[in-house]
């Protein structure tokens, strides 16, 4: 069945450096959103990409999708610790309009 | 606070008994979503409802699962006779209906943990 996989599962970095996470299906999608959940928390959505080789920027946060719309990144310049937290991609199941299929998320310490 | 509730927060039960939880979606949201998620997973989809009609169940789900939402409002999700593999937290989220901007924006509640002993 369709996967989608994250790496790193865990990354601690210093305060001030940059941090990014990686998303691979094993099928096509049509679009790929981006989730946080802080430790103890719930899930709050971050953005939609849609398009072939999108970049969408939201402050200090980077996010792009592949041009075979395969694959994901999101790249956080200069860490703080309010970044802290689990970073969940998640794409549509081939064939269905609402199922999300997340990955199994990268967490992220920032170390002050 | 217009956020998505659930209700209860925790519920430990014991093997073999039966629980229901409930979800209140934002008010403007027709479509309400169950997911399961366990410890150091994304969560996992279960069920979604537009308005009172389920239209979509994970493959994957026990028949032990049923969920409902009679109103269109509020929803309910069952899990009859317990096993310790159902330990997990069961979150609810809400979106716009489609068409409009960012209905595609899912919000989760704050979840329902539940133990099973």
């Amino acid at each position: 069945g369709q996967q989608v996989m994250q790496i790193p599962q865990y990354q601690h970095v210093q305060e001030g450096e940059d941090f990014t996470t990686y998303c691979n299906s094993s099928t096509t999608l049509s679009n790929i959103q981006w989730y946080k959940q802080r430790p103890g928390g719930h899930p709050v959505f971050l953005i939609q990409l849609v398009k072939s080789g999108e970049v969408k920027k939201q402050k200090r946060l980077t996010f792009q999708f592949g041009e075979a719309k395969k694959n994901s990144s999101l790249h956080i310049t200069a860490t703080q610790t309010t970044d802290v937290g689990t970073y969940f991609c998640a794409g549509p199941l081939s064939g269905s309009a609402r199922q999300l299929t997340f990955g199994s998320g990268t967490q992220l310490t920032v170390l002050p | 606070d217009t956020g998505v509730s659930q209700d209860p927060r925790h519920k430990i039960t014991k093997r073999g008994q039966n629980v229901t939880f409930r979800c209140d979606p934002i008010s403007e949201h027709n479509r309400l979503y169950w997911y399961r998620q366990t410890l150091g997973q994304g969560p996992e989809f279960l069920t979604y409802f537009q308005n009172e009609a389920q239209l979509e169940k994970s493959r994957l789900l026990s028949d032990r699962f049923s969920a409902e939402r009679p109103k269109g409002s509020f929803s309910t999700l069952e899990i009859q006779r317990t096993e310790q593999g159902d330990s997990a937290m069961y979150l609810c989220a809400s979106s716009l209906p489609p068409g409009q901007t960012l209905s595609y924006e899912q919000y989760f509640g704050p979840g329902t943990r539940l133990t099973v002993t």
